[in-house]
């Protein structure tokens, strides 16, 4: 079948860095998507990647490995506002469908 | 400014009853969705559509029905037959159909049963 693992929950520091993994099992591979959701609120997106390494977008990067069927968000310089739970979606083989993971609390302490 | 727009944001039913959860666009974008969000789990596909007056389920649409009447709107009907249906419910719309087409999200709406 298919499957996306992300821990549940992550507790950081503000001012540190964090990573958060997501592994993935599917049939097929059309890209992997980072979102971003505060609690009762609108998944909003962070990246995208679909081919091998490492897109940074300011405090934001993402990492895809597809050999390893693993991708890292790395979150740095941590504000409070970063508490959130971040998704990890990948579009399988079927290029219309998003495979969601459960997604990764994120708790940041002062 | 351009986005998705849900209603209402909260929603309470009896059980037996069918409510219908709104979903508006103004982003001009072709392809439209319904997820459902639970504890613990990832979301989860209901229905969508690619295009005005065609539309295909996802992986949960038992209980469910939809519209796609217009370009901007994409309503859900959760009806009695959905027996489970408290949930957080999420609508998105992209501009096309798979690749690197984004999601946009809706802020949800939430369905408690009573």
């Amino acid at each position: 079948g298919q499957n996306i693992d992300q821990p549940t929950e992550m507790t950081a520091t503000e001012g540190a860095i964090v990573q958060i993994n997501c592994t993935y099992q599917t049939s097929g591979f059309n890209g992997l998507f980072w979102y971003q959701q505060h609690a009762g609120e609108a998944p909003t997106f962070l990246s995208y990647n679909v081919l091998d390494g490492l897109e940074e977008k300011g405090r934001f990067s993402s990492f895809l490995s597809r050999s390893k069927g693993y991708s890292y968000l790395l979150l740095k310089e941590l504000q409070m506002k970063d508490s959130a739970s971040y998704l990890c979606a990948v579009r399988g083989g079927s290029n219309y469908q998003l495979i969601w993971g459960a997604g990764t609390k994120l708790i940041i302490k002062p | 400014d351009g986005g998705i727009t849900q209603s209402p944001k909260y929603l309470f039913r009896k059980e037996g009853q069918n409510v219908t959860l709104s979903c508006e666009q103004n982003l001009n974008h072709d392809a439209m969705y319904w997820y459902r969000q639970d504890p613990g789990q990832g979301l989860r596909l209901i229905y969508y559509s690619q295009i005005v007056n065609d539309f295909q389920k996802g992986d949960i649409a038992e209980g469910y029905s939809v519209s796609r009447e217009k370009k901007e709107s994409f309503p859900l009907t959760v009806t009695s037959a959905q027996k489970n249906p408290t949930a957080f419910y999420l609508c998105a719309s992209s501009p096309g159909l798979g690749g690197a087409n984004v999601l946009t999200f809706g802020a949800g709406s939430r369905l408690t049963v009573l």
